[in-house]
């Protein structure tokens, strides 16, 4: 049974940083690319990042470029989101999700995801 | 970017009915579309993919249809499992989420 569970997250002052972890097991990890997406509460589903199998490709959405950094450790099954610099924007729930294919491009669906984990900025 | 739109935001329907959620992409996205169904408090559940593919284990009541900018998903007979919001995620370039539908009790 495909299984991912994040970690990490709480609330966070404007400023500083938080890093988000997602333990994987169920699937062979090293076979698939990975996302972070998250929704604001009440609101609807933001995709964050993504990054390869191999993480030889990266990518980010405007939003977060540049503050956020994605890595992945395929020894430890495990998916990262480092987070700086976080605005009260970020608040959100944040989902680990894999997806169907390797590769990052060309793109392809999210068959499966965690249940999240809270980030909330706030002074 | 290519934005994704979702009509209607809200829709009141009674098991048994046919429903149809339409979503719109801003540019062609071929068939590289992808319809999601998340409960209250629930990660999304992929339901469709590539517009029209099935995805494994989701019931045959759920079919999607459309290529370019306008995508369709139908639900043939409304369950009680189906109150849901349904997303449409295109995945051409990046990814996109739609604003949602939320399924509710008539």
């Amino acid at each position: 049974e495909v299984q991912l569970v994040e970690s990490g997250g709480g609330l966070v002052q404007p400023g500083r940083s938080l890093r988000l972890s997602c333990a994987a097991s169920g699937f062979t990890f090293d076979d698939y690319a990975m996302h972070w997406v998250r929704q604001a509460p009440g609101k609807g589903l933001e995709w964050v990042s993504g990054i390869s199998w191999n993480s030889g490709s990266i990518g980010y959405a405007d939003s977060v470029k540049g503050r956020f950094t994605i890595s992945r450790d395929n020894a430890k099954n495990s998916l990262y989101l480092q987070m700086n610099s976080l605005r009260a924007e970020d608040t959100a729930l944040y989902y680990c999700a894999k997806c169907t294919k390797g590769q990052l491009e060309p793109y392809a669906p999210l068959d499966y995801w965690g249940q999240g984990t809270l980030v909330t900025v706030s002074s | 970017d290519i934005q994704m739109t979702q009509s209607p935001s809200t829709l009141s329907a009674s098991v048994g009915d046919r429903v149809t959620i339409t979503c719109r992409a801003s540019q062609s996205i071929s068939s590289w579309l992808a319809w999601y169904q998340q409960k209250p408090g629930k990660a999304p559940k992929l339901l469709i993919y590539k517009a029209s593919s099935l995805e494994s284990g989701v019931p045959s009541r759920f079919s999607g249809s459309g290529s370019g900018t306008e995508f369709t998903l139908t639900i043939s007979s409304l369950q009680p499992d189906d109150f849901a919001t349904y997303y449409c995620q295109q995945y051409n370039s990046y990814f996109t989420f739609g604003p949602g539908t939320k399924v509710d009790i008539k």
